[in-house]
């Protein structure tokens, strides 16, 4: 069982440079989240999605953008890399009022 | 107040005790509740759900008390493997949004 996926896992980024972060889920969770780790501390919210095509912000949302086209797939993009964005990201899928589900990770280096 | 509080720890543990770790939460409309475990550098991992009238799950044993709005999870036995950090999760009233607390660190020593 796939659950969600997330690609790439890791990456680095120069200042200034544009990417993507995938997350995909193959159990038709409605509910979708990004989350970033910084090390030693908590998770932050940046977006979540309740179905296709509704987003909405979370904690921490400045410079990234998300789009839901589909229930499988919720990327979110950087269009400015700082190093402040350096991070770990997490993606996790919900269905109702379940527990959250995760992906592996994205290891995100902005130098 | 914080939303969701937890002691980061670290509790060091020998192998075999017994160890319990309380969360609290700010907003008693709260209805859904979780533990996650988390590995270094790892993604959360549902550890178990928290309901009511407390629940059990082999050495793990969680609890919620509403009037005082803090859930616990006890440990017996403790293992090596237990190692790991253990995220509170509460849910937002109203929304599908969960807050996450920083997690408290146990180490079991051999």
């Amino acid at each position: 069982n796939a659950g969600v996926t997330q690609t790439p896992k890791f990456r680095i980024l120069k200042i200034g440079q544009s990417m993507t972060l995938q997350c995909t889920q193959d159990m038709n969770h409605n509910y979708m989240y990004w989350y970033r780790q910084d090390p030693g501390m908590g998770l932050k919210l940046i977006y979540y999605s309740v179905g296709a095509g509704i987003t909405d912000k979370g904690e921490v949302p400045n410079g990234y953008n998300v789009s839901r086209s589909t229930t499988e797939d919720f990327p979110l993009r950087l269009e400015l890399a700082a190093p402040s964005q350096t991070s770990v990201y997490f993606c996790a899928s919900q269905g109702g009022n379940q527990p959250q589900h995760f992906g592996d990770g994205t290891r995100l280096s902005i130098l | 107040r914080k939303e969701v509080e937890q002691d980061p720890g670290p509790f060091n543990v020998p192998e075999g005790a017994t160890v319990a770790f309380n969360c609290t939460y700010s907003n008693s409309a709260s209805q859904s509740f979780f533990w996650y475990r988390q590995d270094c550098r790892k993604e959360p991992k549902l550890l178990m759900s928290v309901y009511s009238s407390g629940n059990e799950d082999g050495r793990f044993t969680a609890q919620l008390n509403r009037a005082s709005q803090y859930i616990s999870l006890l440990i017996r036995d403790s293992k090596l493997s237990d190692s790991a950090t253990y995220l509170c999760v509460v849910n937002f009233p109203g929304t599908y949004k969960y807050i996450f607390g920083t997690g408290t660190r146990l180490k079991v020593l051999a």
